[in-house]
């Protein structure tokens, strides 16, 4: 069975003040890792999809990175805006069905 | 692009009475949708699976007679909540992929409330 672990559960930072999110994952093969941001009563918006370990994306102030156990969701300089729940998931590439097993999220929060 | 829609965004209803959502892929063709659900403070539950044309596939627990699917089309797809009780109240978000990628893109959700 597919699981996903992120921690921490809830991160507070400092406006400007970097961090990371973790996600730990057991998958028999995967097919992809997705970062999903959520905002409070929204649906989550993508982000990031990573396919192989060792591969890197970034957008503004994230970045993304993979390896065969883990993948971290670095945050530069964040900002007030940048507030919200974080959902990593993982893809299984066995069988037909593109279904998501998603983590638990991390709630960040970053005060000016 | 990839923009995901559901209607209605809330609901309220009596013990008993039917809801039905709609879930709308706006800019793209969906051959696959999906719908979840979420509880406060609690990551999202797949419930099941739909392929245009096709019966969908239900996770294991959730009732498919309760929880009718329907993804009549490329760019709709309908959750019917049956006979809805309070324990049915949650949060309900569907997401859709296109063809030749592996993304889902969420829509923004529908609060429903069983009086």
């Amino acid at each position: 069975e597919d699981q996903v672990t992120q921690s921490p559960e809830a991160l507070r930072l400092q406006e400007g003040e970097s961090s990371s999110l973790n996600c730990s994952y057991t998958v028999s093969g995967l097919r992809g890792l997705f970062w999903y941001r959520q905002d409070p009563g929204k649906g989550p918006e993508f982000l990031f999809t990573l396919y192989s370990a060792g591969e890197e994306k970034e957008k503004e102030r994230l970045k993304a990175t993979l390896t065969k156990k883990e993948s971290f969701l670095h945050i530069t300089a964040p900002k007030p805006e940048d507030s919200a729940t974080y959902l990593c998931a993982v893809q299984n590439s066995g069988g037909s069905n593109y279904k998501l097993t998603f983590g638990k999220g991390t709630l960040l929060t970053v005060n000016p | 692009g990839a923009v995901v829609s559901q209607h209605p965004s809330w609901v309220i209803c009596k013990s008993g009475t039917s809801v039905k959502i709609e879930c709308r892929s706006l800019d793209f063709q969906a051959t696959t949708m999906f719908w979840y659900r979420q509880f406060p403070k609690q990551s999202l539950m797949l419930m099941a699976t739909s392929n245009e044309g096709s019966k969908a596939t239900y996770e294991q627990g959730v009732e498919k007679d309760k929880f009718l699917i329907n993804h009549a089309s490329l760019t709709l797809s309908t959750l019917t909540v049956t006979s809805a009780h309070p324990e049915d109240s949650s949060f309900y978000i569907c997401s859709a992929q296109g063809t030749h990628t592996d993304t889902q893109y969420f829509g923004p959700g529908t609060r429903l409330t069983v009086l």
